[in-house]
């Protein structure tokens, strides 16, 4: 079946500092992979989305890059800020079917 | 812009009652989902409809029943309450069409505790 691995947290870090949140997928065929967002006391958005092997997603600075060889779709920030404190879920569609599965979510607490 | 709407926010139930979240959306979506948000376990699909009059079983949907007769609603019934069922629920909607798979909008949730 469908299922998204993705690092567990929590994760704390300085404003300015590097993040990288590691997604792995296990799916058939190519699915699309996502990256969502939850900000506290409100619901998932979407932060950016891949569908086809080598595309690269971004958004607010984050980007994805879709690697089907090693089947991951990590997520990186160069210069986190305390905005950006959230919970990130990667998540995947396959490329028959619209429904998500998604990761288990990883919390980032980013600190001034 | 309303997107998705849920009610209520919050909610506290005892154990064995009934209740029905509702779940509303402006977008002219014909694809809507609920889902439970538990700690550490991601989002999992609950039910889904594909259009109006037409809905279908997720990943865990003992307990739960919804129904779908127009487009902009699709309200989730706990028909019974049990503590198992303390979560955090999210309504989303979504236009698909046979191109490509859109962007799942999400409404800010119900926190439901059984007791």
């Amino acid at each position: 079946g469908n299922s998204v691995t993705q690092m567990e947290g929590p994760v704390t870090l300085s404003e300015e500092a590097f993040l990288t949140i590691n997604c792995t997928y296990t799916a058939t065929g190519y699915p699309s992979l996502f990256w969502y967002v939850q900000y506290p006391g409100e619901g998932l958005q979407l932060l950016l989305k891949a569908t086809k092997a080598d595309d690269k997603g971004s958004n607010k600075g984050f980007e994805a890059t879709y690697r089907k060889e090693t089947t991951s779709f990590h997520l990186e920030k160069g210069s986190v800020q305390v905005s950006d404190s959230a919970v990130y879920f990667c998540a995947l569609s396959p490329s028959n079917d619209y429904k998500l599965s998604f990761g288990a979510g990883t919390t980032v607490t980013v600190r001034a | 812009n309303a997107g998705v709407t849920q009610t209520p926010k919050f909610r506290i139930l005892k154990i064995g009652q009934s209740m029905t979240l509702q779940c509303t959306q402006d977008m002219n979506h014909n694809y809507m989902y609920w889902y439970r948000q538990d700690p550490g376990m991601g989002l999992k699909l609950i039910y889904y409809s594909v259009g109006a009059g037409i809905t279908d079983k997720g990943e865990v949907p003992n307990g739960y029943n919804v129904s779908r007769s127009t487009t902009e609603d699709f309200p989730l019934r706990l028909e019974l309450a049990a503590p198992s069922q303390t979560s955090v629920y999210f309504c989303a909607s979504s236009y698909e069409t046979e191109l490509s798979n859109q962007p799942q909008h999400f409404g800010d949730g119900t926190r439901l505790s059984i007791l």
